[in-house]
């Protein structure tokens, strides 16, 4: 099956720095991200869509300004959690679907943590 | 948008019975319905999904089934075994082609 790699797969940083985590997909073209935060024990929240070469799209509610997603190529996106407070401390997964409309596969998720 | 419900929260079950948990939609365009199965600190894992073409798939101890006229869809799994035990989560994808999950469901499966 595809396969989507994230890195890294926890962090640890400083309130008020900058972290960037990254999504791949390793064996396929992911035409579409996604982004979601989880809390434990609760659903996916979906943060925002992304297509390659273009803007993404913010759920409602959701800071673009603080949460930067750039997807650059067909494999590769990114997530920067700017000026990090303790309240964003989460858990991060990436998806990515291909040019089939349907499946989308999960990368291992980022545990970040700000102190 | 899509709105979607998950029941039960919660699904304690003894190792050898069957476990069911239910979803229910709101968009009637939704077409796609996948399930999926994630343990602690891991990522979700697709292990079933549906069309809306489809009433019922089956891949051996997993089943789903689709009610489009009632907007609800159902995974089955039967003879469970602790190793089922992980949250589940159903979707449904509709026109603007991005999935909406439910809350999910923590199944424990008792030996």
């Amino acid at each position: 099956g595809a396969v989507v790699s994230q890195h890294p797969s926890w962090v640890i940083c400083k309130s008020g720095t900058s972290v960037k985590i990254e999504c791949r997909s390793l064996d396929f073209q992911a035409t579409t991200m996604f982004w979601y935060r989880q809390f434990p024990k609760q659903s996916l929240m979906l943060m925002a869509t992304s297509n390659e070469g273009s803007k993404a799209t913010y759920e409602q509610g959701v800071e673009k300004d603080k949460f930067l997603i750039n997807h650059a190529s067909l494999t590769l996106s990114t997530l920067t959690v700017t000026s990090a407070h303790p309240e964003d401390s989460s858990f991060y997964i990436c998806s990515a679907r291909g040019n089939s409309d349907y499946e989308q596969y999960f990368g291992p998720g980022t545990r970040l943590t700000v102190t | 948008g899509e709105n979607v419900e998950q029941h039960p929260s919660t699904l304690s079950v003894q190792e050898g019975d069957s476990a069911v948990i239910k979803c229910t939609y709101s968009d009637s365009a939704s077409n796609y319905f996948p399930w999926y199965k994630q343990e602690l600190g891991k990522r979700p894992q697709l292990i079933i999904d549906i069309r809306s073409n489809v009433g019922e798939k089956k891949d051996q101890r997993i089943a789903v089934t689709l009610n489009k006229t009632a907007k609800h869809f159902s995974l089955h799994i039967t003879e469970t075994q602790p190793e089922d035990s992980a949250v589940y989560f159903c979707a449904a994808r509709g026109g603007s082609y991005i999935p909406t999950f439910g809350r999910g469901t923590s199944l424990i499966v008792h030996p």
